[in-house]
């Protein structure tokens, strides 16, 4: 069965610093992977996916996850954080050709000034 | 285009009460999902639609929840003798359809609180 793991309920970074927000999966086949964000009082919205292809994704707003199959990780990075930044993030996996994502519990992204 | 909205955005009840919540998927989305999610908890799948083909209810938690999509459309989740335990952020989300290389698109959710 798929399971998604994130580590960190809460993670808190200074504006301008490192972001990451770490992810781990298991499923017994290759999966697809997503990112997705929510921001207060509003829907998820995708990130980024891997699918296929190279390992490095890029995503929206400068956000970059990267597939680690030996790892079993796909966890998201931005370089510098920003303000608007803060919400809450939420790790996905999809076996290929099903349909159903099986979420991760979410991590809450602050942003300190 | 519009996105999926969903109505109402709030709704307070009390238990015992039946509710229904309405999801309108985007336009030419054949796939459509409801989502439950929790104080501290992940997306919790409830039901999926497919086109015309018969949705998947695994994730129900029980047979007080039901859901239907009427004409391929418009979807709504119906939630039987409410409890307090049902209180949480019911989300719908629309795609072009299978393969997950598609998308999900999430509405804004409505909020259930049963007292």
């Amino acid at each position: 069965a798929q399971s998604v793991t994130q580590l960190g309920s809460h993670v808190s970074v200074s504006e301008g610093a490192l972001v990451l927000l770490r992810c781990n999966y298991s499923s017994s086949v290759p999966p697809y992977l997503f990112w997705y964000v929510q921001y207060p009082n509003q829907g998820l919205q995708l990130l980024l996916k891997y699918t296929t292809g190279a390992t490095l994704v890029k995503g929206i707003n400068g956000f970059e996850a990267e597939f680690k199959k030996s790892e079993t990780s796909f966890h998201l990075t931005k370089p510098s954080a920003h303000m608007s930044d803060a919400a809450e993030y939420f790790c996905a996996v999809s076996e290929i050709g099903g349909f159903k994502t099986i979420f991760g519990a979410g991590t809450r992204l602050f942003v300190k000034a | 285009g519009a996105g999926v909205s969903q109505s109402p955005s709030n709704k307070v009840t009390e238990k015992g009460k039946d509710v229904e919540l309405r999801c309108d998927p985007i336009s030419g989305h054949t796939a459509l999902y409801w989502y439950r999610q929790s104080l501290g908890q992940g997306l919790e799948f409830l039901i999926y639609f497919q086109g015309n083909s018969a949705p998947d209810k695994s994730g129900l938690p029980s047979d007080r929840f039901s859901a239907e999509r009427t004409g391929g459309s418009v979807s709504t989740l119906t939630i039987q003798r409410t409890q307090q335990e049902d209180s949480a952020v019911y989300l719908c989300a629309s795609s072009l359809g299978t393969g997950q290389t598609y998308e999900q698109y999430f509405g804004p959710g409505t909020r259930l609180t049963v007292t």
